[in-house]
Formats: C-alpha cells, sequence, structure tokens
C-alpha cells in the first residue's frame, strides 16, 4: 500500500537555525499538507499546496515557514530562523485531489523537531 | 468557533469488550468528518470518514462510526477490542471549500488482557 514517507524522523536544531523538512508524498496525489503537534496539544494544519503554489494557509504560517516542490516527488517544508516554539512533531499529507470540500488526507510517521 | 471535542484523554478496557470513542464538533456547515488512528512511532492512519449518506460508516479494523446531526458528534465504536488496538485515537472535521483539518485532542486507549 502505498504511503507517505518523511525524512528525519528526528532533528535537533539550534535556536536560529534554518531546518528543512522533508516529505515524499503518494506518487498520484496532487494536494499536500503539512501539519504540527506541540506536545501535548492538537494536531495544527499548516498550509495545503497545489500545483506549485499554497493553497491554503493558518495564521501559524507566516514569513518564517515555506514550502516547495522541489522536484517531482518531494515535498519541503522550511523554517528559516528556528524558535523554542517550533519544536514539535510534523506531519506531512497528501490527498489525491480537491473535490470541492476537505479530501481524505493521508499522513505520514512525522518528523519531530526538537529546538534547543 | 469551529472545533472538536474529544471528552476523554484516557480510555482503559479489558480485551474483548465492547468500545466507544466519543467524538463532538462545532461546525457551521455541512462537516465531513474523520476518525484516525496513531499507534506509537506510525503517522496518523485514517480508519474512517463520513461524507454524506448512510449515517452508519464502517472502517478499517472492525470500527465503525455514527454521525448524529442533531447531536453533534461521531462517535467512534468496536464490539470488541483486541490488544492491538492499542493507540491514539483523533477525530477530525473539515468542509467545504477548506483544505484544513481541525483535529481533537486525542483519546489514548488502553486494552488489558
Amino acid at each position: 500500500e502505498p504511503e507517505v514517507t518523511q525524512t528525519p524522523s528526528h532533528q535537533v536544531t539550534q535556536m536560529g537555525q534554518e531546518v528543512i523538512l522533508r516529505c515524499v508524498p503518494i506518487s498520484n496525489h496532487l494536494y499536500f499538507y503539512w501539519y504540527r503537534q506541540i506536545l501535548g496539544q492538537k494536531v495544527e494544519f499548516l498550509v495545503s499546496f497545489y500545483n506549485n503554489e499554497i493553497s491554503e494557509k493558518s495564521e501559524i504560517f507566516d514569513d518564517q515557514f515555506s514550502v516547495e516542490r522541489p522536484d517531482g516527488s518531494n515535498f519541503t517544508l522550511k523554517i528559516r530562523s528556528t524558535k523554542l516554539e517550533d519544536s514539535a512533531m510534523y506531519f506531512c499529507a497528501s490527498s489525491e485531489a480537491r473535490s470541492g470540500h476537505t479530501d481524505t488526507q493521508y499522513f505520514g510517521p512525522g518528523t519531530r523537531l526538537t529546538v534547543l | 468557533a469551529q472545533s472538536v471535542t474529544q471528552p476523554d484523554i484516557h480510555i482503559t478496557v479489558s480485551e474483548g469488550a465492547s468500545l466507544e470513542l466519543r467524538c463532538n464538533y462545532s461546525y457551521g456547515a455541512t462537516p465531513y468528518l474523520f476518525w484516525y488512528v496513531q499507534s506509537p512511532g506510525q503517522g496518523l492512519q485514517l480508519l474512517l470518514k463520513y461524507f454524506s449518506g448512510d449515517t452508519l460508516v464502517q472502517g478499517i479494523k472492525g470500527f465503525e462510526a455514527e454521525f448524529k446531526r442533531s447531536q453533534s458528534s461521531f462517535n467512534l465504536r468496536k464490539p470488541s477490542v483486541h490488544w492491538s488496538d492499542a493507540a491514539e485515537y483523533f477525530c477530525a472535521v473539515g468542509g467545504y471549500n477548506t483544505d484544513k483539518l481541525i483535529f481533537g485532542t486525542g483519546t489514548r486507549l488502553q486494552v488489558f488482557p
């Protein structure tokens, strides 16, 4: 069964450093998403991406964040200058198509980001 | 405000017992409802979803959920729990013209032999 994969599984970084989290969505999917879960809190939507541009973003997704599909298979989330409060589990997801409503999203295993 | 509430943070059941995990939502439009499960070290796996039609939906691993519009609920059930069902369960809601899933805080299920 096709799966969303994410690398690395755990990333430790110093405050102020840039990090790039990587995801390989399911191959025939067209929509891509990032969510995060701060320890003890809810899973929160960050951004969705379709046809090489942001489709929707939350208020969390400020100028420190960016997303990119650098090639035909990868989808990345960049945090330009990490803060302590960026420490969280980051989930990538993908869906087949946009059907006028929230589509069925398939999630990867997550990357745990620790900012020291 | 749009939200999902899972009132039970932690539930413990014996193997073979029945299970019901509660989910209530607050959503201003037609809700699209999902249940996901997360085992340790794993991603969020889709158990089932409700978009429209029959309000009782069947999912994987023997789970089912019932949409009750009048109660704004989408409770997850399983008639007989297996030890491998121990995990964290998340209810989520989406809607028209949005990509965003709104998640509940999750319910951790523990299963005793």
